[in-house]
């Protein structure tokens, strides 16, 4: 059974402050790593795919690194907004016979209070 | 707008009964996936079809079925319903077979076993 976790659960910030959060995932088998944003009554809105070790990846103000010997992913956001308040889930592929099988984390509820 | 179509989007039944949910992929997409989404879980992955082909399970019940047709359009078919099965079904599509692409998620369908 594949193990994905997100640190924190849920976060609550000040408009214009940084964040960041975690997903670790198991080491051994890497093959991909997605982050996704979802919004409340709205359905999943793809931010990243990551690959590569130490790659990072950059969107307006939200980027995410991702170290696949230890297992974790950070993502970051310069200066919250209200509108980025949403779940932010990190999923796992193990590639080989996975295929296009997630495995997803429990997700980060941020909050940014104006 | 993701591009991909899910109907119905509310569906209520009773326990025992057969329902079908329909997903749509996006234009040029070959993959389609099936997730759960249950109180107090994550989202949980239930199947993956590739070109008509099933090509990743996870943990979906027997009582699950799914296929993909040559116009890639794909259903999902629950049957002998239990109140467990209430949930929110997602599809989502991606262009190819692995999980180096993102995927695009569906609105949903939210059934609900009375």
């Amino acid at each position: 059974i594949l193990n994905v976790e997100q640190s924190p659960q849920s976060l609550h910030v000040q408009e214009g402050d940084s964040t960041n959060f975690t997903c670790s995932f198991p080491s051994s088998n890497f093959y991909a790593l997605h982050w996704y944003r979802w919004e409340t009554a709205k359905s999943p809105e793809a931010l990243f795919v990551m690959t590569l070790n130490g790659d990072e990846k950059k969107k307006g103000q939200i980027s995410a690194t991702l170290n696949t010997k230890e297992g974790y992913s950070y993502l970051y956001i310069k200066g919250s907004q209200p509108e980025d308040s949403a779940t932010y889930l990190c999923a796992f592929n193990a590639g080989g016979t996975s295929y296009g099988k997630l495995t997803f984390g429990q997700g980060t509820i941020l909050t940014v209070h104006p | 707008d993701s591009g991909v179509t899910q109907t119905p989007k509310h569906l209520i039944t009773a326990t025992g009964q057969r329902v079908t949910l329909r997903c749509s992929p996006r234009s040029g997409d070959l993959s389609v996936y099936w997730y759960q989404q249950s109180l107090d879980q994550g989202l949980q992955f239930l199947i993956h079809y590739y070109n008509g082909e099933e090509r990743a399970k996870g943990n979906i019940l027997e009582r699950f079925s799914a296929q993909q047709f040559p116009d890639l359009h794909s259903e999902l078919n629950l049957s002998s319903l239990e109140l467990g099965d209430s949930a929110l079904y997602f599809c989502a599509s991606s262009a190819d077979a692995y999980s180096n692409q993102p995927q695009h998620f569906g609105d949903g369908t939210r059934l609900s076993i009375l």
